[in-house]
């Protein structure tokens, strides 16, 4: 199956830094991933929709200016949490698809972050 | 408003017997079901799909049911092997519009196969 590579896989930090993480389609090529959260025992939930090239497509609810994403190759998105705070830490996922079949998604192994 | 779910928060089965996951979801426009399986501090792997024109599709050891009229899929995994054991997440999507490609998940339900 096609590979996802999301790093770091842990990360701690003070509240009011911001965290880079980063998704990478390691062998095909990804216009379209998406970024989930959560929270310990409850589903994953969807964050946003990123599309290379163009701005992302946040779910409600989600703030855009929180959490900025930029999906500028067709192999790389990022998700940046922007002065993070204690409420933020959770375990963030990354997905990808393959080609036009949309429907089946190639997760990363996630992100715990932790902000102190 | 949960619209895929998993009301088994657990099951606890033996190894060489049947797993049968359950899934329910109430969006009618949802045309596309897959089943992922997690591991703690890991991503979900996906697993099987099958499309609301079909009523079952099986590869190998997991088979995936479909009742559309009755909003109801499962996953059957026969014979169950311990490492089967982690935590199964149902999904759904629905073509086109806005929702496409989109996937809304389940609660999950963690899958513990005794040896």
């Amino acid at each position: 199956g096609a590979v996802v590579s999301q790093h770091p896989s842990r990360v701690i930090c003070k509240s009011g830094t911001s965290v880079k993480i980063e998704c990478r389609s390691l062998d095909f090529q990804a216009t379209t991933m998406f970024w989930y959260r959560q929270f310990p025992k409850q589903s994953l939930m969807l964050m946003a929709t990123s599309n290379e090239g163009s701005k992302a497509t946040y779910e409600q609810g989600v703030e855009k200016d929180k959490f900025l994403i930029n999906h500028a190759s067709l192999t790389l998105s990022t998700l940046t949490v922007t002065s993070a705070h204690p409420e933020d830490s959770s375990f963030y996922i990354c997905s990808a698809v393959v080609g036009t079949t949309q429907n089946i998604q190639y997760f990363g192994a996630g992100t715990r972050l932790s902000v102190l | 408003d949960q619209q895929v779910k998993q009301n088994s928060p657990s099951l606890s089965v033996q190894e060489g017997r049947i797993s049968i996951l359950n899934c329910d979801y109430t969006n009618s426009m949802f045309d596309y079901f897959l089943w992922y399986k997690k591991y703690p501090a890991e991503g979900p792997t996906f697993l099987i799909s099958i499309s609301s024109i079909k009523d079952k599709n099986e590869d190998g050891r997991f088979t995936v049911f479909l009742n559309k009229s009755a909003k109801h899929l499962s996953l059957h995994i026969v014979p169950s092997q311990p490492g089967d054991s982690a935590v199964y997440f149902c999904a759904a999507s629905g073509a086109g519009g806005t929702s496409y490609g989109k996937l809304t998940f389940g609660q999950g339900t963690i899958l513990t196969v005794h040896p």
